[in-house]
């Protein structure tokens, strides 16, 4: 079955910063790769997702980028913010099965 | 449209006893999950729903049963608590289930003593 790993478990940045979050996964036939950010003591919720037919999607300050060959997709987030401090779910998923998350990474902006 | 509605938010349980959390969605999304949320380890699959009478294990699914006898309801029945199953419980529901939004209820926090 599909295993995703995500790296790193913890980052802090500064205000303005950039925070880049890595998931890899498995199984080559996952064609869809969610976000999801989860505020302290919140519901999960998506952010960004990308198809596995394109290589990059950006809206505003997050940015998704897809690597089919390394099966490997990252989350970028430019001019970060207080509000952006939060934890960060990656997950893959193909037709036919279910999502599978990868174990977090809780991002920090530091003022 | 209120979304996935979860109860109960929080529960103490004793060792052995029994309860169901409740969760529906009034989104008319045919796709419904519950999920557990453990620290530092993502989220785990317990059962899911591609619809009304149709119920199939996820990755977790011991110690735990569901039914969905309408589209709105997926309730999640613990038998025997167990210490192992204090955890935060998510309840979701899509439109697309394979490639679409999961929408996330608030959570359910269970500790089990």
């Amino acid at each position: 079955g599909e295993n995703v790993e995500q790296h790193p478990s913890t980052l802090s940045v500064q205000e303005g910063d950039s925070a880049v979050i890595k998931c890899t996964y498995s199984d080559s036939a996952s064609n869809y790769f969610p976000w999801y950010k989860q505020e302290l003591g919140k519901r999960p919720q998506l952010i960004i997702d990308i198809r596995s037919n394109v290589g990059e999607k950006k809206d505003q300050r997050i940015a998704v980028t897809l690597n089919k060959t390394a099966k490997h997709f990252s989350l970028h987030i430019t001019e970060t913010q207080p509000e952006d401090s939060a934890v960060y779910f990656c997950a893959a998923h193909n037709y036919g099965q279910n999502f599978v998350f990868g174990p977090g990474t809780r991002l920090s902006v530091l003022p | 449209n209120a979304g996935v509605t979860q109860t109960p938010k929080f529960r103490i349980l004793k060792i052995g006893q029994s309860m169901t959390l409740q969760c529906t969605q009034d989104m008319n999304h045919n796709y419904m999950y519950w999920y557990r949320q453990d620290p530092g380890m993502g989220l785990k699959l317990i059962y899911y729903s591609v619809g009304a009478g149709i119920t199939d294990k996820g990755e977790v699914p011991n110690g735990y049963n569901v039914s969905r006898s309408t589209t709105e309801d997926f309730p999640l029945r613990l038998e025997l608590a167990a210490p192992s199953q204090t955890s935060v419980y998510f309840c979701a529901s899509s439109e697309q289930g394979s490639t679409g939004e999961l929408f996330f209820g608030e959570g359910s926090r269970l500790t089990v003593l």
